[in-house]
């Protein structure tokens, strides 16, 4: 069943650190996306990644990181520098230059600074 | 720059009632557009694209040139519309920002009993 999977559901991180959130896909897709969903502001951008091992800033990329080193998955790291981490997080992966632009989505981790 | 605007966070209606969502967009060249749709407790989804001239769950959208404007219609609104609704525009072919999609703030259709 092909997908794409976002692990944690829900993560709750202390001030000052680092947390991880997964996203792996199965889906062959070669791009793939790191959105910020905030009530009344839509979805904004951090980061995304076209092909393997290359990955470009977003609308709001500071105080987060990435990698790409395989292309089934693309973890999001949010570090201590990102001010206001608490939102929910979707990844999606899609492959562009098909006739078919649209994205599929992860079902989204919350995070929560405590 | 590209720039998706829907100018309504939160709309209503009653069941049967007309619905449309607005969207426009500012973009130098031919766009293609979209509209996503989040159910509650579902992921988000693709809803119809302008490309495909589809309707979907009794849904179209006719993109505006002149308007710049890609609103979401449908004749008689079901209570299962309700929901989150995102415009989405992708950047252009041949660009940096390739397949990236940039999305409006979004609405929340509430449709009434």
């Amino acid at each position: 069943d092909g997908g794409i999977t976002q692990s944690p559901k829900y993560l709750f991180r202390k001030e000052g650190q680092n947390v991880t959130l997964s996203c792996e896909q199965n889906l062959n897709h070669d791009a793939m996306y790191w959105y910020r969903q905030d009530p009344g502001q839509g979805l904004r951008l951090i980061y995304y990644s076209q092909i393997v091992n290359d990955f470009q800033k977003g609308d709001i990329a500071e105080g987060y990181s990435v990698s790409r080193e395989k292309k089934e998955s693309f973890p999001l790291t949010v570090t201590s520098a990102q001010k206001n981490p608490t939102a929910f997080y979707l990844c999606a992966s899609s492959t562009p230059g098909t006739n078919n632009y649209g994205y599929t989505f992860g079902s989204g981790t919350r995070l929560t600074v405590v | 720059a590209q720039r998706v605007t829907q100018p309504e966070k939160l709309l209503s209606v009653f069941k049967g009632a007309p619905v449309e969502l607005k969207c426009n967009y500012s973009y130098s060249g031919s766009p293609e557009l979209f509209w996503y749709v989040q159910y509650s407790r579902q992921r988000l989804q693709l809803l119809l694209r302008h490309i495909s001239r589809e309707s979907i769950k009794g849904f179209t959208a006719d993109l505006n040139k002149g308007e710049t404007s890609f609103h979401l219609k449908k004749p008689f609104a079901q209570e299962e519309d309700s929901a989150m609704y995102y415009c989405a525009l992708p950047g252009p072919a041949g660009g940096t920002s390739y397949g990236k999609l940039t999305f409006g703030q979004g609405t929340i259709l509430t449709v009434h009993p």
